[in-house]
């Protein structure tokens, strides 16, 4: 595609629901990142994959996420029994390569709002 | 641990005056700095690094190591420029990590 796909655009849930956030990276690009941009927080680095595997998941808040790649493309990010401080935009983020000099590409986010 | 510090969160200047919007960060290694931008309704997108020393939409940063210090600037701003704008920080983990961001508005 011509660039990073995230679907649903927008999710509205209840709390206590479970959510599957999905990424469709830029074809080809072998990193992925999530990052959650809240009000008055900025970017907070959630992970990251470099082909199917995450070496950095220090950035998940707590257990009820979770994140999975496969087949080195599309990536869904979980969040389980959801509360209301989730509420955020989740965004998605590709490069070509790892490495310090391929910058990121951006999705336009999903919206989700936890009532 | 690294760090990247925005001290302002909104900034808002007059259409022709100069901008800068500053930002600072703390890594022990050799740092990688990049300026993202995000204009309303429109995707989180790249304007420049440190790297390619390159000037995009009249904007220039230069890295100070000794302030450790990647300023963003702009001689004379346009209504356009009006946007969110994050300094973020790539490390040799490949670990990019962003500033709180700073919204700057641009008045006519």
């Amino acid at each position: 595609g011509a660039g990073v796909s995230q679907s649903p655009s927008n999710k509205v849930t209840e709390k206590g629901k479970d959510v599957e956030l999905r990424c469709d990276p830029i074809s080809g690009h072998t990193a992925l990142y999530w990052y959650r941009q809240s009000l008055g927080q900025g970017l907070e680095f959630l992970i990251y994959f470099q082909g199917n595997s995450a070496p950095d998941k220090s950035g998940l808040p707590s257990d009820r996420f979770s994140a999975e790649r496969t087949g080195g493309s599309v990536s869904t990010l979980t969040i389980q029994r959801t509360q209301q401080e989730d509420s955020a935009v989740y965004l998605c983020a590709s490069s070509l390569f790892r490495g310090r000099n391929s910058p990121l590409h951006f999705g336009n986010g999903t919206r989700l709002t936890v009532t | 641990a690294q760090r990247v510090t925005q001290p302002e969160k909104l900034l808002s200047v007059f259409k022709g005056a100069p901008v800068e919007l500053k930002c600072n960060y703390s890594y022990s290694g050799s740092p990688e700095l990049f300026w993202y931008v995000q204009y309303s309704r429109q995707r989180l997108q790249l304007l420049l690094r440190h790297i390619s020393r390159e000037s995009i939409k009249g904007f220039t940063a230069d890295l100070n190591k000794g302030e450790t210090s990647f300023h963003l600037k702009k001689p004379f701003a346009q209504e356009e420029d009006s946007a969110m704008y994050y300094c973020a920080l790539h490390n040799a983990g490949n670990m990019l990590t962003f500033g709180g961001g700073t919204r700057l508005m641009v008045k006519p």
